[in-house]
Order: C-alpha cells, then sequence, then structure tokens
C-alpha cells in the first residue's frame, strides 16, 4: 500500500542521546515535510525539503537536523536530546508544495 | 505575525449539522485546507479552498472568503465517526502551511 511510513512508532530516550527519526515514502512525491505536534498548539513545521538534495528550516529548527539524499526518505536527528523535544513527531509529503500533504503515523518521542 | 484562529471544542448531536470556523493571517495565501485527526492518529485530507465560495464533498462542505481571512468547515448529517479534531491550515506565499491548533468535535447520541 502506497504511503509514508515512520519508524519508530514510539521511543524513550534519555536526555542528551541522538536519535534519528525515519520517515520513507513511496508516492514519489518532492516535497516532505517534518512537524512535531504538541497539546493545545497547531502542528508546528521543523524542516522541509522541496526536492531531493534541499532542505529548508521551519518554524522551530533548533536542536534538529534532516537530510534529503533521494526523493524517498527524509530521516530527522536530533543530535543531543532534551527534555523540551518530547512531542509527537509526523513526517509528511506531498506532490508539490501547493498540493495536500499525506502523513505518517508519527513517532511519539519521551526524553527524559 | 501569521495566525490561525478556530475554537478550541464543540459538542454537537448524531445526525445534526456543525459549522467550524477558522480565521486566518498569513503572509500571502495560497489556498485554505482542512484536515480530519482522530485522537492518536495521523491528520488526513478533508478539503482544499483556494478561490471565494463553497466546495461541497459529500457530507462535508468547505467555504473560503479571502476577503475577510474566514472559512468554515461545515459537516452534515453528522456521525459518531466524525469525533475528532478539525485542523485548519492557510498555505502562505512560501506554500508553507500555518496551521490552526484544531477543534476537538464531540458528537453526542
Amino acid at each position: 500500500i502506497a504511503g509514508i511510513t515512520q519508524a519508530p512508532t514510539s521511543q524513550i530516550l534519555a536526555a542528551g542521546r541522538r536519535m534519528t527519526l525515519r520517515c520513507t515514502q513511496d508516492m514519489r512525491h518532492n516535497a516532505m515535510y517534518w512537524y512535531r505536534q504538541d497539546l493545545g498548539l497547531g502542528l508546528r513545521l521543523i524542516h522541509y525539503s522541496n526536492t531531493a538534495g534541499t532542505t529548508g528550516k521551519g518554524e522551530v529548527p533548533d536542536g534538529y537536523s534532516v537530510s534529503r539524499a533521494n526523493t524517498d526518505d527524509f530521516p530527522l536527528t536530533l543530535a543531543s536530546a532534551v527534555p523540551s523535544q518530547t512531542s509527537v513527531y509526523f513526517c509528511a509529503s506531498s506532490e508539490r508544495g501547493n498540493q495536500p500533504q499525506h502523513f505518517g503515523d508519527g513517532t511519539r518521542l519521551s526524553i527524559l | 505575525g501569521q495566525n490561525i484562529d478556530q475554537p478550541t471544542e464543540m459538542t454537537a448531536t448524531e445526525g445534526a449539522i456543525v459549522q467550524i470556523n477558522c480565521t486566518y493571517q498569513t503572509s500571502g495565501f495560497n489556498g485554505l485546507f482542512w484536515y480530519q485527526q482522530h485522537a492518536g492518529e495521523a491528520p488526513t485530507f478533508l478539503s482544499y479552498n483556494v478561490l471565494d465560495g463553497l466546495e461541497e464533498k459529500g457530507r462535508f462542505s468547505s467555504f473560503l472568503s479571502r476577503s475577510k481571512g474566514y472559512s468554515y468547515l461545515l459537516l452534515k448529517e453528522l456521525q459518531m465517526k466524525d469525533s475528532a479534531s478539525y485542523l485548519c491550515a492557510a498555505m502562505d506565499s512560501n506554500y508553507q502551511l500555518i496551521w490552526g491548533a484544531g477543534t476537538k468535535l464531540i458528537i453526542k447520541p
């Protein structure tokens, strides 16, 4: 079934550890996005990529990095996790920037 | 600044009609999206408006007024499965989505 796959589904992580959240799509979409969702707040864009080989910073990029080596994969890395990064992380993709975004099932991350 | 406002929570009765309002302020505008999100799940796309007027899609309709910075989502013949959060998002001049915090819709029998 075509779509977006995120891994892991959930993770508990000690503060200071490095963590990479994986995101893979098989729809050949050009644009990909990473959001975090916190209670009472709207989805906030962390980083995005309009096409393979390019990335950009969103609203809340500090403490996170991304890469887009190919069309399908868009991993998000927390270099040194802090408790404020406890959140639900969603990866999304769209055919182009002005098209509807399709979301993965999310990664629930807790930093202790 | 950029901002999206929508009610935090609404309650409606099964079989009835409910309208969820959204006002937006963005730097440029490239359309208004509505998404549905059930608890613990991913958002799913419902509708997209870029021109003024009403777009109807089955039991769901979405309206846009660009001059007023206003949109609404209309849900008819409510079913229990419609209990979810409804997210309003406006696309700015950089084609980035600015998201509201979501409206939690509670359907009562």
